[in-house]
């Protein structure tokens, strides 16, 4: 099926440890974005493409670094994992963005990331 | 600060009784705004958009309204399904790149 998917779905890192997550789309989306989602919190934006070739920081950045491999793929790094970063990770993409945009998201499955 | 507040947090109703979930906001400028639907474990999946001019928009037997005016958009749930457990999450964008401001969510359970 169409869609975003995102590997791995569950991770557990020690402290200090690097991972990647990968993100692809197969809708020819032009945008693609990193959310987080915590308990009792909506969801919170790490990064964001609007278009290959472009990234941008979000709401919440810190510690993590994005690449637009291409059109289809966008990965999220962490260089060195903290217990603040155990969370639900999820990717989405959209066709594009920008203002007054009502273009839908479509949402990967999530990555469930536990650092301890 | 942009907010988006969402009630009740959690909700269990019977299969087949209608439900509503609430939606209030606090962004500006106003773009649009959005339900999700969230299943456990699962990323949300697109249920409505609905842009400033835009009362009332449906999709099956889900129908989202949108009052501009007070900030408050409610999501009504007909007949419902145990395929309807999940949370609702309701989003509105400001029309900026990429920026939503997501409500924490209503978890609904539907039980027999």
């Amino acid at each position: 099926n169409a869609g975003v998917t995102q590997t791995p779905k569950f991770q557990v890192l020690k402290t200090g440890q690097s991972m990647t997550l990968q993100c692809a789309q197969d809708m020819n989306h032009n945008s693609m974005y990193w959310y987080r989602q915590d308990p009792g919190m909506g969801l919170r934006l790490i990064y964001y493409s609007a278009s290959e070739g472009t990234t941008d920081k979000g709401e919440v950045p810190n510690g993590y670094n994005v690449s637009r491999l291409n059109k289809r793929e966008f990965s999220l790094r962490l260089e060195s994992a903290a217990p603040s970063q155990t969370s639900v990770y999820f990717c989405a993409s959209s066709e594009r963005t920008g203002a007054a945009s009502g273009y839908g998201y479509t949402f990967g499955s999530g990555t469930r990331l536990t650092v301890v | 600060k942009n907010q988006v507040e969402q009630s009740p947090q959690s909700l269990i109703i019977l299969e087949g009784k209608n439900c509503t979930l609430q939606c209030n906001y606090t962004v500006s400028p106003f773009s649009n705004l959005r339900w999700y639907k969230q299943d456990t474990g699962r990323g949300p999946v697109s249920l409505t958009i609905m842009t400033f001019s835009e009362n009332t928009k449906s999709n099956g037997r889900y129908t989202a309204t949108l009052d501009a005016d007070t900030k408050q958009s409610s999501l009504h749930i007909t007949a419902s399904q145990l395929s309807d457990s999940a949370s609702y999450i309701c989003v509105v964008s400001d029309g900026t790149a990429s920026k939503l401001t997501f409500g924490t969510g209503t978890r609904l359970q539907v039980t027999l």
